[in-house]
C-alpha cells in the first residue's frame, strides 16, 4: 500500500513560475527521497533529506520536511517545459532490517507550460 | 557507468502464462529491489535482493517471486499471469540500501 497522499494530484503552471509539491506520509521515517518520472519510463532520484534535516537544496530543488507533521514539500523554482513530468516522494524506514525498500506516494503530475 | 538495464522493455502475454523479467543493476550495487506500477494502485514495492538473498518482501501473492544471482543481476518471475499483473516492472538498485536508488526504464507487461 502506499505511504500517504500527494497534493495535488495534477498541477498546470507557466513556464517561469514555480511549482511546489506536497507530500505526506504515514510511519516513521529514516529519510525522504524524491524522483522523476517521465510519461511511463523509469524514475530518476531528484533529493534525499534525512529525518534529522528540515531543509535541503540541489540547484532549482528545494525539499523541506516536517517529521512533527510527517509531510515534505518540494519546490522547483523558475520552472521549464522539461520539467514536466510525474513526481514522487518516497520514504524509507528500517527497524533492525537494513533494507531498502521505498514507499511512494501517489504522485504529483506537473506540465509546464511553455 | 552504465545505468540499470531492464530486459525486454514490452511483453504481451496471455493470461494462465509465466513471465520472467531480467534486471542489470549499476556496476558494484549489491541491492536490487523491484517495483510495480499500475494506474490504480500506483508504485508498489514487490522485494529487494541483496547479496543473492531476500531482504524485504512486499505484500503480493506467491505467483510473484524472484532471485539474485551471485554478478547481483536480477530476474523476478509472475506465474499464472492474470489480467491485473498488467503493469510497469520497475527494477532499481542501490549500494547497500537506504540511500537513492537507481531505476531502470521498465518493462511493460500486457496481460490479454
Amino acid at each position: 500500500s502506499q505511504q500517504g497522499e500527494e497534493d495535488p494530484q495534477a498541477l498546470s503552471i507557466q513556464e517561469g513560475e514555480n511549482a511546489t509539491m506536497n507530500c505526506s506520509y504515514k510511519t516513521s521515517i529514516n529519510n525522504l527521497q524524491w524522483y522523476r518520472q517521465n510519461s511511463g519510463r523509469g524514475l530518476v532520484h531528484l533529493i534525499l533529506i534525512r529525518s534529522n534535516e528540515r531543509e535541503k537544496h540541489s540547484g532549482r530543488l528545494r525539499v523541506t520536511l516536517d517529521t512533527s507533521k510527517k509531510s515534505s514539500s518540494l519546490l522547483i523554482t523558475a520552472s521549464r517545459a522539461a520539467d514536466t513530468a510525474s513526481y514522487f516522494c518516497a520514504t524509507v524506514w528500517w527497524n533492525n532490517n537494513a533494507g531498502n525498500m521505498l514507499t511512494f506516494g501517489g504522485g504529483t503530475r506537473l506540465m509546464v507550460k511553455p | 557507468k552504465a545505468g540499470v538495464t531492464q530486459t525486454p522493455r514490452y511483453l504481451i502475454k496471455t493470461r494462465g502464462q509465466q513471465v520472467t523479467l531480467s534486471c542489470s543493476p549499476i556496476s558494484g550495487h549489491r541491492s536490487v529491489s523491484w517495483y510495480q506500477q499500475t494506474p490504480g494502485q500506483g508504485l508498489q514495492f514487490l522485494f529487494e535482493y541483496f547479496s543473492e538473498t531476500q531482504r524485504n518482501k512486499g505484500n503480493f501473492p506467491g505467483r510473484f517471486s524472484g532471485r539474485q544471482f551471485s554478478n547481483s543481476r536480477s530476474e523476478m518471475n509472475v506465474s499464472t499471469l492474470e489480467l491485473g499483473d498488467s503493469a510497469l516492472y520497475l527494477c532499481a538498485s542501490s549500494l547497500a540500501g537506504q540511500g537513492k536508488a537507481f531505476f531502470g526504464q521498465g518493462t511493460r507487461l500486457t496481460v490479454v
